[in-house]
């Protein structure tokens, strides 16, 4: 099974300063169709999961701009570009190119 | 509105079962697949099963496979989860999620339901 690992686990910012997030793969995610199924999920408190960027740097619907998603091979980094308040929470990357579907443990990002 | 709702869970003893649901509603249900993903108490997110539109596919993680099984109805816009032997260990917040995909089993998971609590205690 592929292993995720993110780093950092927790990540405390500053209001409108810039946050990134790092997701490693133990294995490639390019999946033989050539597409590479890394999605980013934010979990604010108390809230089911939600869709942030999938296949490396798609944004959701809906999703605003300041976040940002990129990366190749087995690397990946989600980017905050000016955090704010409602961005609170819990982010996690998650692999589908090989079975079984894979999180990483989830990085928490908190206000200074 | 696209929606999922989850129902079924609940407190059950070590070894009995239960039964989950997920209705859906507000796309075509039929188009994708879709899954069911866990979360313990304080804990990240495990991936628990899935099924293709057609049920033509399926898969489990190893944790749970033998013990669940996953089936979908389209004539009803329904997900289910039937658990059986089940565990202290499968004690967990059990989320219903659409995939994006309308070809693979897995792609990402864009619509999320609020979940429902699963509490495997004596």
């Amino acid at each position: 099974d592929i292993v995720m690992t993110q780093t950092p686990l927790s990540s405390p910012v500053t209001l409108g300063q810039p946050a990134s997030i790092s997701c490693r793969s133990s294995q490639s995610l390019v999946h033989s169709d050539g597409n590479t199924y890394l999605s980013w999920l934010q979990q604010r408190p108390g809230q089911p999961p939600r869709l942030l960027i999938y296949k490396i740097s798609n944004r959701f619907s809906g999703v605003p701009d300041r976040f940002s998603g990129s990366g190749a091979g087995t690397d990946f980094t989600l980017k905050i570009s000016r955090v704010e308040a409602e961005d609170v929470g819990v982010y996690y990357c998650m692999q589908a190119t090989q079975f079984p579907p894979r999180f990483g443990q989830g990085t928490k990002v908190e206000i200074k | 509105e696209v929606q999922l709702v989850e129902s079924g869970g609940g407190l059950v003893q070590p070894g009995r079962s239960l039964r989950l649901s997920c209705a859906a509603s507000g796309f075509t249900f039929d188009d994708y697949a879709m899954h069911w993903v866990r979360q313990a108490p304080g804990k990240g997110l495990e991936w628990v099963s899935g099924i293709s539109w057609n049920s033509g596919s399926i898969g489990y993680a190893d944790s749970v496979k033998g013990r669940f099984t996953i089936s979908r109805d389209n004539a009803k816009n329904s997900l289910y989860l039937q658990m059986n032997s089940l565990r202290a260990e499968d004690t967990a917040l059990y989320y219903c999620a659409k995939d994006m995909s309308t070809v693979i089993l897995v792609d990402a998971f864009d619509i999320w339901g609020q979940g429902t609590m699963v509490t495997v205690s004596s």
